[in-house]
């Protein structure tokens, strides 16, 4: 069966702090997203990879880098973590061909930024 | 960023009613999916459709691709305890931006 997991389920982390949400995936997927759920607000991204060591900014990178150095792990870092950022982050992958929109979502981590 | 205007926002019925959702933009998208988000766990994919006009069923949902290509619609029949969850309708342009409704929120009262 197939899997994407987050390394945590729960943060709990001091403004000003530097966050590290990690990501492995055992598809052998080549794309790769990171995507934060608000209420009300949906889905929105973050930041995606296409491929090892490549990544493109999503609709919000601001606050936000990434770091693909292996195909099966896609990291999220938050620089200096802020109250704003306080949200549940979920990680996704895809396989590469047409069929690059059907999207398997790790479990997500509840961040909570104090 | 592109939105997509998903309603509506929360749904509180009993159980075996039928439930209607629907997803709409002033875009035109060349694929919709649909995605149910459990509580605790991630969205998981439930229907994609295609082409203008195409009505998929899995089980008992029913999708249709709007023939605009602007909107999305999705039915749930006889409802059960275990839809329980947030449905999410996405659309994607072109082959890349993949883009997310707020979600519909489904209560159901047994």
């Amino acid at each position: 069966d197939v899997k994407v997991t987050q390394s945590s389920r729960y943060l709990v982390k001091r403004t000003g702090e530097k966050v590290f949400l990690e990501c492995v995936q055992d598809m052998d997927h080549e794309n790769m997203f990171w995507y934060r759920q608000d209420p009300g607000l949906g889905l929105r991204l973050i930041y995606f990879s296409y491929d090892v060591k490549m990544k493109e900014k999503g609709d919000i990178p601001e606050g936000y880098s990434v770091s693909r150095e292996k195909k099966e792990r896609f990291s999220l870092i938050l620089e200096s973590a802020s109250t704003n950022q306080t949200s549940m982050y979920l990680c996704a992958s895809s396989p590469p061909d047409r069929v690059r929109e059907k999207l398997f979502f790790g479990s997500g981590t509840q961040l909570s930024v104090l | 960023g592109q939105q997509l205007n998903q309603s509506p926002q929360s749904m509180f019925i009993q159980e075996g009613e039928d439930v209607s959702m629907n997803c709409t933009s002033s875009s035109i998208f060349n694929t919709w999916l649909w995605y149910k988000q459990e509580p605790g766990e991630g969205p998981v994919l439930l229907i994609a459709l295609y082409k203008a006009g195409e009505l998929t069923s899995n089980g008992r949902l029913t999708a249709q691709f709007g023939i605009t290509r602007k909107d999305s619609f999705l039915n749930i029949s006889a409802s059960i305890p275990s839809d329980v969850g947030i449905y999410f309708c996405a659309g994607l342009q072109g082959a890349q931006k993949l883009v997310f409704g707020q979600g519909t929120r489904l209560t159901i009262n047994p």
